[in-house]
């Protein structure tokens, strides 16, 4: 399976101010996306990241809100905009390798106070 | 509405024993189930997964079984060990969400020394 890593591992930030999050994969694939895990919570897909071209985004997610870059076949950047304290959770690159096996990276655990 | 529920949602079982996690799934037209294990700080790890076409599966330890009628499929760990403790989340995909993977909402396992 392909190698994913992502950072930050883990940040604290302010309310108002913007994150961006690396996602960066060892080998190419098509397909990347990015998560959001609040707190004791499941996992929420976000958007695809399409490389080439705007991010496809999930019902209730804005690209106001998340941009998200993919300029080549291994690396995306997911950003959480004007943060507020709701935005507080783990954000988790994947990506599909072939037709259906999804993985993760080890995420970002993200706090705003 | 389209979902995935999973079943319990914390589960507590001394050492040794068995642990089983139920999954219920409403598209009949999924055909991939996979199951993932999540610790404490780290991203979720695909850990097993099924296709439609058969109704076990196993690798050492653990198992996953399908129902493709009764549309549930469930997760057996046997002889359980502290290190299994983790939260575990099946999915399946959805035409409803373009058939993406969804996420149960997970199952917290706490084995028991």
């Amino acid at each position: 399976s392909a190698v994913i890593s992502q950072k930050p591992s883990r940040d604290i930030c302010q309310r108002g101010t913007s994150l961006t999050i690396q996602c960066q994969v060892d080998s190419q694939v098509t397909m990347m996306f990015w998560y959001r895990q609040q707190p004791g919570q499941s996992l929420t897909l976000i958007a695809t990241a399409n490389q080439g071209s705007e991010a496809t985004y999930e019902s209730g997610f804005v690209i106001d809100k998340f941009p998200i870059s993919r300029p080549n076949l291994t690396f995306s950047t997911l950003t959480v905009s004007n943060m507020s304290p709701e935005d507080s959770s783990i954000y988790l690159c994947s990506v599909r390798d072939g037709r259906e096996k999804l993985f993760f990276g080890s995420g970002t655990q993200l706090s705003v106070l | 509405g389209e979902n995935v529920e999973q079943h319990p949602s914390t589960l507590s079982v001394q050492e040794g024993d068995s642990a089983v996690i139920k999954c219920t799934y409403s598209d009949s037209a999924s055909n991939y189930f996979p199951w993932y294990k999540q610790e404490l700080g780290k991203g979720p790890q695909l850990i097993i997964d099924i296709r439609s076409n058969v109704g076990e599966k196993k690798d050492q330890r653990i198992a996953v079984t399908l129902n493709k009628t009764a549309k549930h499929f469930s997760l057996h760990i046997t002889e359980t060990q502290p290190e299994d403790s983790a939260v575990y989340f099946c999915a399946a995909p959805l035409k409803a969400a373009g058939n993406k993977l969804t996420f149960g909402g997970g199952t917290r396992v706490l084995v028991k020394p």
